[in-house]
């Protein structure tokens, strides 16, 4: 069956303009999370919506990264006038509602900021 | 905040035999702790997840044992094949929530 699918899976961009990457998760899959992960490093926790509550964005490192759902299922997450330091492989998961359920991932966007 | 640490960062092998990879957290309210392994360009694949209410789970090679008093769980992998190769991570849920925090990876070489 399909898994979760993220486009481009490779971005290069200038320094300063803003960029979108999109998610779509698995079918059914009410919770989806973002996370980053900057060249040799672990994951690191961005954003999560789950159904229709209110996003967890607790995780986001300034006002310049956004994230919206649309329709309880393809997300974006937007980075405005971007720097070099956001470069990094930025993936997607999705799960079943509820608390620990499994989390499946997309292959990532490789960010690049020149 | 929450923290997980993950030791080694890097392990070398044999083929055959075993491998173990540690990691404690910090959070006492975690319940929820996945393995996931990582191959080059590519997402992490969820390969084994335990919940507190165990101390241990097994799949095939694959077994996983929590240590809830210790604040630490461990990944072993036996009979180790060449396709073991990738980076290994540990998670714990976040007090009990549906974020996780991870460790920084172990980079696992299977030797033919």
């Amino acid at each position: 069956g399909a898994g979760v699918s993220q486009s481009p899976s490779n971005k290069v961009t200038e320094k300063g303009k803003d960029v979108e990457l999109r998610c779509d998760p698995i079918s059914g899959h009410t919770a989806l999370y973002w996370y980053r992960q900057s060249l040799g490093q672990g994951l690191e926790f961005l954003i999560y919506f789950q159904g229709n509550s209110a996003p967890d964005k607790s995780g986001l490192p300034s006002d310049r990264f956004s994230a919206e759902r649309t329709g309880g299922s393809v997300s974006t997450l937007t980075i405005q006038r971007t720097q070099q330091e956001d470069s990094a492989v930025y993936l997607c998961a999705s799960s079943l509602g509820g608390r620990n359920q499994p989390q499946h991932f997309g292959d990532g966007t490789r960010l690049s900021i020149l | 905040g929450e923290n997980v640490e993950q030791h080694p960062s890097t392990l070398s092998v044999q083929e055959g035999d075993s491998a173990v990879i540690k990691c404690t957290y910090s959070d006492s309210a975690s319940n929820y702790f996945p393995w996931y392994k990582q191959e080059l360009g590519k997402g992490p694949q969820l390969i084994i997840d335990i919940r507190s209410n165990v101390g241990e789970k097994k799949d095939q090679r694959i077994a996983v044992t929590l240590n809830k008093t210790a604040k630490h769980f461990s990944l072993h992998i036996t009979e180790t094949q060449p396709e073991d190769s990738a980076v290994y991570f540990c998670a714990a849920s976040i007090g009990g929530a549906q974020k996780l925090v991870f460790g920084q990876g172990t980079r696992l070489t299977i030797n033919p």
